[in-house]
């Protein structure tokens, strides 16, 4: 399973966008990546995944460089209720196992 | 999308009790289930693995004699916390995804967790 380096906290104002880069060097040619987002005492939750370039869906943009060794979580104009941790999981899909790395801990500010 | 439930939400019991908690997959059978846990401002830890019709898969250092993982059907697998002391009071996490074999990517499902409490 490919490791996950991400950074532990960020603060950002409301209305900023927000950037979470996580860096994966080992990732393996059928890894996909995996966002998900974590509320104190809840499970977490699916964001977004993507396997090169861009993605987007209607909460988050994920851009994947041609090397696919990093990508990059984009939240457009954050509110206080996308304060959370934010998990970066690289793996392929069906029975593999999910692990998770340290995860970044988001703090939007009024 | 698909829903993992578990319960019960939270839970508090005297040390040497046992607890059961359920995860439950609602609108799709999920021949795999992972159980994790997490304790105050850290990361989420695979405990193990449940398997449907044959024993889980205990990651390194996890005691299977104390956390029993039951998987008998295709939308429920049970961890039993077995002796409970108070260390093993944390947040226990469910996971399963959809039954899609090969290569493909696929998102993991959570249920909502549950607080156990060992007093």
């Amino acid at each position: 399973l490919a490791k996950t380096t991400q950074p532990i906290s960020m603060d950002s104002y409301e209305g900023q966008e927000v950037n979470i880069t996580c860096s994966h060097n080992n990732i393996a040619t059928n890894d996909y990546i995996t966002w998900y987002q974590q509320f104190p005492s809840q499970g977490p939750r699916f964001i977004i995944q993507g396997y090169k370039t861009k993605v987007t869906n209607e909460v988050a943009s994920l851009f994947i460089p041609a090397d696919r060794k990093s990508s990059t979580l984009s939240l457009p104009r954050v509110s206080l209720s996308d304060t959370a941790v934010y998990y970066c999981l690289v793996g392929r899909g069906g029975y593999q196992k999910v692990t998770f790395g340290t995860g970044t801990k988001l703090q939007v500010i009024p | 999308g698909a829903v993992v439930s578990q319960h019960p939400s939270w839970v508090i019991c005297k040390s040497g009790t046992s607890v059961k908690i359920e995860c439950r997959s609602l609108d799709f059978q999920a021949t795999t289930m992972f159980w994790y846990r997490q304790f105050p401002k850290q990361s989420l830890m695979l405990m193990a693995t449940s398997n449907e019709g044959s024993k889980a898969t205990y990651e390194q250092g996890v005691e299977k004699d104390k956390f029993l993982i039951n998987h008998a059907s295709l939308t429920l697998s049970t961890l039993t916390v077995t002796s409970a002391h108070p260390e093993d009071s944390s947040f226990y996490i469910c996971s399963a995804r959809l039954p899609i074999q090969g290569l493909v990517g696929t998102e993991a499902f959570f249920g909502q967790g549950t607080r156990l409490t060992v007093v």
